[in-house]
């Protein structure tokens, strides 16, 4: 199993600014993916980052948009930019561990644009 | 295309009234299927990996069991604490680990 942490667990922000997501695992891990969940609903996954080398964004995300850092085996960041009501949202890292192909997830980053 | 159905939407559930959760999915090649339980304003937690059909897992009031097609998340004189949202997720055979999600199922016990 792993233990996931993000921060901040919870933000306001206003229309226009950009905020970074940090998500830290108590071990090292290949791949970390980012998702999103809207109040009701499922996750969709935003991109998987690897490290070392660039994020892969699923349909309907961009970089420019969702900018992605993996520095290590341990950390990422999700930078949500220019952000409009719509990004409003959970924000969840996760990351499989082991052979079993599970993913642990972190607790969740909630985000109210104004 | 691989897609992931659960049901009902919605359950709602006396104290010890046991009852099932349904996953269909279709995918091209299994690797895992996955059940994670929900609770408000947290992220997943991971309860079972089942990877082919027959197989059974089992933890505390819940059993999960997979066909070819369809998984079942049993649950067994359901208590309040039980209350969450269940998620089914699979895993094809690629080596990219992208997990595909159904919506959900909201489970309410009441005592």
């Amino acid at each position: 199993s792993a233990v996931i942490s993000q921060k901040p667990s919870r933000d306001i922000c206003q229309r226009g600014t950009s905020l970074t997501i940090q998500c830290q695992v108590d071990s090292q891990v290949t791949m970390m993916f980012w998702y999103r969940q809207q109040p009701g609903q499922s996750l969709t996954l935003i991109a998987t980052a690897n490290q070392g080398s660039e994020a892969t964004y699923e349909s309907g995300f961009v970089i420019d948009k969702f900018p992605i850092s993996r520095p290590n085996l341990t950390f990422s960041t999700l930078t949500v930019s220019n952000m409009s009501p719509e990004d409003s949202s959970i924000y969840l890292c996760s990351a499989p561990t082991g052979d079993d192909y599970e993913q642990y997830f972190g607790p969740g980053t909630r985000l109210t644009v104004t | 295309e691989d897609q992931v159905t659960q049901s009902p939407e919605a359950l709602r559930l006396q104290e010890g009234e046991s009852s099932s959760l349904n996953c269909s999915y279709t995918v091209s090649g299994l690797r895992g299927l996955f059940w994670y339980r929900q609770d408000p304003g947290k992220g997943p937690e991971f309860l079972f990996t089942l990877y082919s059909a027959g197989e059974e897992k089992e933890k505390e009031r819940l059993k999960a069991t997979l066909t070819k097609k369809e998984s079942f998340l049993h649950i067994t004189a359901p208590k309040p604490e039980d209350s969450a949202t269940y998620l089914c997720a699979v895993q094809n055979a690629g080596n990219n680990r992208k997990l595909i999600w159904g919506l959900g199922t909201s489970l309410a016990v009441n005592p």
